[in-house]
């Protein structure tokens, strides 16, 4: 069974604070991963995606993936409250397919 | 450039009534996704096209649901009869092309707005 794997949360960052959003993955065939953002009553929002080792950065936005340890990463620098919402993580699959992970909720606080 | 069109927005049923949904993918992207999502979940896989044709349909129940995407372009979703598990967000994605052996924004998917289906 393929998984992509979060914490739920939430998780609480203060305004201003570097948020950490973590997800692990089962698939080691896996080369594409994605992260998504989704406010509440909205579809998912792409806001980055990530094909090789090592760091990728966009804007206040980082992400990470380490595919010896089937981990991908991303980090919120200079959180917002306009953040405050939920991530998914996805890993595309040998099949060409996402697999979804549950999505982790995020709240920053003023 | 215009994003995925989806309609209608919010749909509410009596159980065992049909329903059906609507979606226009961006402008040139070949793979067209049908999704279902329950509060609390990640997206549900229900089918996958390529063009005019099915890739992957494992997670439809074909018992009540079927789609149909005739042209290549838009696709419609469809219910019937409906149950009260059937309530979710019905999303539809698209991408260039998610065949593509390429490792690249080929993959990238891009979802509509979605449409909130209450069945009572």
């Amino acid at each position: 069974q393929k998984e992509v794997e979060q914490n739920s949360g939430p998780l609480s960052v203060p305004e201003g604070a570097i948020a950490s959003l973590n997800c692990t993955y089962s698939d080691r065939v896996s080369q594409s991963f994605f992260w998504y953002r989704q406010y509440s009553g909205k579809s998912p929002e792409l806001i980055m995606s990530i094909y090789s080792n090592g760091d990728k950065e966009d804007g206040r936005f980082t992400a990470q993936l380490n595919k010896a340890s089937q981990y991908v990463s991303l980090l919120i620098r200079d959180s917002q409250p306009s953040d405050s919402a939920t991530y998914l993580c996805a890993a595309r699959d040998s099949n060409y397919q996402l697999i979804w992970g549950a999505g982790t909720k995020l709240i920053i606080k003023p | 450039e215009a994003g995925v069109a989806q309609s209608p927005r919010y749909k509410i049923i009596e159980k065992r009534q049909s329903v059906a949904f609507w979606c226009n993918p961006i402008s040139g992207h070949a793979t067209l996704y049908w999704y279902q999502q329950i509060l609390g979940q990640g997206p549900k896989l229900l089918i996958q096209f390529q063009n005019n044709g099915v890739v992957d349909d494992s997670q439809l129940p074909k018992d009540r649901f079927s789609a149909e995407r005739l042209k290549g372009v838009d696709s419609t979703l469809k219910i019937q009869p409906a149950k009260l598990e059937d309530s979710a967000v019905y999303l539809c994605a698209s991408s260039l092309d998610q065949t593509s052996g390429r490792v690249s924004s080929y993959n990238e998917q891009f979802f509509g707005p979605g449409t909130r289906l209450t069945v009572l």
